[in-house]
């Protein structure tokens, strides 16, 4: 079956410092989401790449999804400690059911 | 607007007892899944619907149950429970495939 894998596990950071977490998967997909779970919260949707290609940028936050959809990245520039929490990426093969395959996850905690 | 909205919060059961974990979304949403998420995993997708009357199974369904009978509700049953059932599920739902999906805020719950 599709299998999505984010890397790093973990990162810790300093406040200030640049962070980035990386999402492949064995499948060529339609689109990849991006979430974001605060500690003891639920997974907020960040953002969607569907193109080829694609960069999409919010605020400190750039996305981007490889020439093949078969790869992504988030990349935070500058962390600040409201950056905590736990990043997912979410492949989707764009069947009609639209079902999700999630990344293990990156945890990302920022140092003040 | 209530969104995704899942009861309870916390459950403790004893191995080989059974539940029903509910979850209620009032925006319209076709689509609805369950997941559950286990540290180093990320989010699993235990079950989901396209629809009134239409359930299928996704990655992790065995010892799970679900149904649905109107667009707004879809339980999750555990048949019975076992200490490997002990997990936080998620429900969400989104509008159709291939959209942002909305989860609940959670279930914790312990299998002793």
């Amino acid at each position: 079956g599709q299998q999505v894998m984010q890397i790093p596990q973990y990162q810790h950071v300093q406040e200030g410092e640049d962070f980035t977490t990386y999402c492949n998967s064995s499948t060529t997909l339609s689109n990849i989401q991006w979430y974001k779970q605060r500690p003891g919260g639920h997974p907020v949707f960040l953002i969607q790449l569907v193109k080829s290609g694609e960069v999409k940028k919010q605020k400190r936050l750039t996305f981007q999804f490889g020439e093949a959809k078969k790869n992504s990245s988030l990349h935070i520039t500058a962390t600040q400690t409201t950056d905590v929490g736990t990043y997912f990426c979410a492949g989707d093969r764009g069947t009609s059911y639209g079902k999700l395959t999630f990344g293990q996850g990156t945890i990302l905690t920022v140092h003040p | 607007n209530a969104g995704v909205t899942q009861t309870p919060k916390f459950q403790v059961l004893k191995t080989g007892q059974s539940m029903t974990l509910q979850c209620a979304q009032d925006m319209n949403h076709e689509y609805m899944s369950w997941y559950r998420q286990d540290p180093g995993m990320g989010l699993r997708l235990i079950h989901y619907s396209v629809g009134a009357g239409i359930t299928d199974q996704g990655e992790v369904p065995n010892g799970y149950n679900v149904s649905r009978s109107t667009t707004e509700d879809f339980p999750l049953r555990l048949l019975s429970a076992a200490p490997s059932q002990t997990s936080v599920y998620f429900c969400a739902s989104t509008y159709t495939a291939n959209t942002e999906a909305f989860f609940g805020q959670g279930t914790r719950l312990t299998v002793v």
